[in-house]
């Protein structure tokens, strides 16, 4: 089954530490995002990349970095100037273009940093 | 730029009652709309979208929304709610003034179904 699959699930985070969260997807879409989410707060754009090798900062890039070397893989590193990591993060693919512009989403990994 | 306001963070219905959230949205263009619902510690499932044609739009799990321009509201409801709509609901606008991909979300509203 096509889908996006995020990993690991749950994260714990020693403070000063950079991680990676993955993100794969097996959907051929171009175009994928990072969110971020926190209660009350709605999801808030972090990255997103329309084509390999190319990406754009969202709302709340600061602390975060990302690669697009591979059209299936989209990797988020949360580095240790995110001063508040402790959040859900979700990734998204769409098609690009003309197409409506629908989000289709994995099942999430959820940081803590300690 | 675009955005979305979802009226009320919580809202709590008795189960076999009216679902009504409720979705206002800011565009210099008729956008594409979308609601989307989300299970505890799950991604985002898409539950309806409207584009382009009818505006009223049927869904998934019985849920539907009207696209009202003259109002910028995109309300979504079902008519009995069941104990397994317990879920968190985001409304998002794509708004193709901008030329842009990417959708904005609304908050989101947490909806409870009381037995």
């Amino acid at each position: 089954d096509g889908g996006i699959t995020q990993s690991p699930k749950y994260l714990f985070r020693k403070e000063g530490q950079n991680v990676t969260l993955s993100c794969e997807q097996n959907l051929n879409h171009d175009a994928m995002y990072w969110y971020r989410q926190d209660p009350g707060q709605g999801l808030r754009l972090i990255y997103y990349s329309q084509i390999v090798n190319d990406f754009q900062k969202g709302d709340i890039a600061e602390g975060y970095s990302v690669s697009r070397e591979k059209k299936e893989s989209f990797p988020l590193t949360v580095t240790s100037a995110q001063k508040n990591p402790t959040a859900f993060y979700l990734c998204a693919s769409s098609l690009p273009g003309g197409n409506t512009g629908e989000l289709f989403f994995g099942e999430g990994s959820r940081l803590t940093v300690l | 730029a675009q955005s979305v306001t979802q009226l009320g963070s919580h809202v709590s219905v008795s189960e076999g009652a009216l679902v009504l959230l409720r979705c206002n949205y800011s565009s210099s263009v008729p956008p594409y709309l979308f609601w989307y619902v989300q299970y505890p510690n799950q991604g985002l499932q898409l539950l309806l979208k409207y584009t382009t044609g009818a505006t009223l739009v049927k869904g998934i799990n019985g849920f539907e929304a009207e696209f009202k321009k003259s109002e910028t509201s995109f309300h979504l409801t079902k008519p009995s709610a069941h104990m397994s709509d317990a879920a968190e609901y985001f409304c998002a606008v794509r708004d193709f003034g901008a030329g842009s991909y990417q959708l904005t979300f609304g908050k989101g509203t947490k909806l409870s179904v009381i037995p």
